[in-house]
Formats: C-alpha cells, sequence, structure tokens
C-alpha cells in the first residue's frame, strides 16, 4: 500500500547526541515536510523539500538538519544544538499541481525523548 | 501574525449531538486551500475534508460540513451527529497557493480538542 513511513516510533537520545528520524514515501509525491509537535501546541513547521537536492527552513529550523538526495526519502537529523528536542516528530508529503491544491499525508510520528 | 487562529482549546459534546469547531485564517493570496485534520491520542493525523478560496459550495464529507465564510475568513467545522470515536485534537490548516501551484507552505492552527460524552 501507498504511504508514508516513519521510523523508529519511539527513540530515546542521550544528551548531547545527533539522531536521525527517517521518513520514506511511496506516494511520489514532490513535497515532503517534517514538522514538530509539543503536548497541547499545534505543528510548527521545521523544514520542508519541493525537489530533490533541495530544502527550506520552517520555522524553528535551528538546530535541525535534513537532506533530499532521494524522492521518496527526507530523513531529519537532531543534532545536539537543539535545545530542548523531546518532542512528537511528523513527516509529510503532498503533490505538487499547478492551480490545484491537496491535502498533504501524514506519517504515524516518532516521540523522541532525551534522557 | 499567526496564519491560522483556533480560539478553542477544548469542546464538549455529547453524542449524536452537532458541534461546532471555529477556525480563522489570514492571507493575502487570493488563492488558497483550506483543510481539516483529526488526530486521535495515536498521534497520526486523518485528513477529513477541504475547501478551496474559489469554491461556491461549503465542502461535505459524509458527518463533516465546513461552513466557509470568505468575506470573515473563516472556515468552521462542522460534525453532526457526535460519536464516541470522534474524541480527538482537531487542527485546521491552510496552504497558499503560490503562483497558480501547490508549492506554498501548510499552516495549521494550534488545534481543538474535542471530547465527545455518552
Amino acid at each position: 500500500d501507498g504511504g508514508i513511513t516513519q521510523s523508529p516510533k519511539y527513540l530515546f537520545r542521550k544528551e548531547g547526541q545527533n539522531v536521525t528520524l527517517s521518513c520514506e514515501q511511496n506516494l511520489n509525491h514532490d513535497a515532503m515536510y517534517w514538522y514538530r509537535q509539543d503536548p497541547g501546541q499545534g505543528l510548527r513547521l521545521i523544514y520542508y523539500s519541493q525537489i530533490v537536492n533541495d530544502f527550506q527552513k520552517g520555522d524553528i529550523a535551528e538546530g535541525y538538519s535534513v537532506s533530499r538526495e532521494k524522492k521518496e526519502s527526507f530523513p531529519l537529523t537532531v543534532t545536539s544544538a537543539q535545545k530542548n528536542p523531546t518532542a512528537f516528530y511528523l513527516c509529510a508529503s503532498s503533490i505538487l499541481r499547478t492551480g490545484v491544491n491537496t491535502e498533504a499525508f501524514f506519517g504515524q510520528g516518532t516521540r523522541l525523548t532525551v534522557v | 501574525a499567526q496564519k491560522i487562529t483556533q480560539t478553542q482549546p477544548g469542546m464538549f459534546v455529547q453524542e449524536k449531538e452537532a458541534v461546532t469547531l471555529d477556525c480563522t485564517y489570514d492571507t493575502s493570496d487570493p488563492s488558497y486551500g483550506l483543510f481539516w485534520y483529526k488526530q486521535p491520542s495515536s498521534g497520526e493525523m486523518i485528513f477529513l475534508i477541504y475547501q478551496g478560496s474559489y469554491d461556491q459550495q461549503n465542502a461535505t464529507e459524509g458527518r463533516y460540513s465546513l461552513n466557509f465564510q470568505k468575506a470573515r475568513k473563516s472556515a468552521n467545522l462542522v460534525i453532526s451527529a457526535s460519536q464516541l470515536g470522534d474524541s480527538a485534537m482537531y487542527f485546521c490548516a491552510m496552504r497558499e497557493t503560490f503562483r497558480g501551484s501547490t508549492l506554498g507552505r501548510l499552516y495549521f492552527g494550534r488545534g481543538t480538542q474535542l471530547t465527545v460524552w455518552p
């Protein structure tokens, strides 16, 4: 079945360590997004990519990095520079079609806890 | 300025009753789309309904309808005949269709926690 797969579902990290969250889609979508969600908060955009080998910072990119080497993959690295990384991370993708607005599809999320 | 505002942190409704979740938005782009998502406690985001800025009719999907008032920049979600399974967080979102494409960012509100009681 087509969809977005995020892994792992739960992730524990020691302070000072970098960690990479995986996001893979087989929907042939051009655009991919990473959001962070804190308890009681909405979704805040970290990074997004509209095409392979290109990506843009969102509202809270500091302490995060991404790559888009393949259309189907958009991994997110949470670096040690991110001061408060404990959160729920959601990856999304959507098609690009001129003049047509379509919904974004989401993965199941990764819950990152710093211990 | 907030692109999407949801002013109701929590709402309660009795089973089988209708409920309206409020959403207002801010954009100067004439072409945009409005979305509602449901997030159960499991965390997944479930797409519910979409309204385009040029759509003449209010969108409907089963028990969900979107009360679109363009002049007021509001896009309220109406859930009819509430069910216990409707208890979840609900998010309103907007995408501006930049230059006729869907390359624009997707903005989310803070969400409304809906609780349906028997």
